[in-house]
């Protein structure tokens, strides 16, 4: 069976200041790992998925995230906030061999103050 | 243009009452999906749909009832609506799975039960 745990609901940062949001990930098969973002009364956006290969990925809005099986871990960072980034973030976990299913986390609530 | 489209966006009603929210998605995807985010954001799947066919049914009680007419829509429909039905619904469609293909959520539903 497949879980997600993100450490802190919430999350503050200064503008210009480096985003970590933290995942860690339990899973019986290799996982493939998501990350989503979700803005105030919208749906949600895929930022970026790790799969197979290189394990450190990029996605959109200058974010990158890094797979460590050893620490079971999928941390999302971006090296400098903006105020735009304040938003929901939800990391997520599914199997493979076709699996439809994705685990969310909880979510982090992340907000980028002047 | 909308990728996926849900209605209504807003859904007042008292216990007891029967309602149904619809989905549309005009992205050709062959997977469509139904979500329930709770107070606490917490996001979890209900159903998953390919190609109008049931194939993700997780423990929802039996006053939720999907239904696919074709593979661009899908509808939920809600029986002897409670207290704790109240939560924001999201309608999502991918090609295929979500490894191959993001999720692509619609702008949600959110449900009240007073």
């Amino acid at each position: 069976a497949q879980s997600v745990t993100q450490l802190g609901s919430h999350v503050s940062v200064s503008e210009g200041a480096l985003v970590l949001l933290r995942c860690n990930y339990s899973s019986s098969v290799p996982p493939y790992l998501f990350w989503y973002v979700q803005y105030p009364n919208q749906g949600l956006q895929l930022l970026l998925k790790y799969t197979t290969g290189a394990t450190l990925v990029k996605g959109i809005n200058g974010f990158e995230a890094e797979f460590k099986k050893s620490e079971t871990s999928f941390h999302l960072t971006k090296p400098s906030a903006h105020m735009s980034d304040a938003a929901e973030y939800f990391c997520a976990v599914s199997g493979p061999g076709g699996y439809n299913k994705l685990i969310f986390g909880a979510g982090t609530r992340l907000a980028v103050h002047p | 243009d909308t990728a996926v489209s849900q209605t209504p966006k807003y859904l007042v009603t008292q216990m007891g009452n029967d309602k149904s929210i619809k989905c549309e998605q005009n992205l050709g995807h062959d997977t469509m999906y139904w979500y329930k985010q709770d107070s606490k954001k917490f996001l979890k799947i209900m159903f998953s749909y390919n190609n109008k066919e049931l194939i993700i049914n997780e423990t929802v009680p039996n006053r939720f009832s999907p239904k696919s007419p074709d593979k661009a829509h899908l509808n939920l429909h809600i029986n002897s609506l409670e207290l704790g039905d109240s939560a924001v619904y999201f309608c999502a469609s991918s090609q295929g799975t979500p490894f191959n293909s993001p999720l692509h959520f619609g702008n949600g539903t959110r449900l009240t039960v007073t």
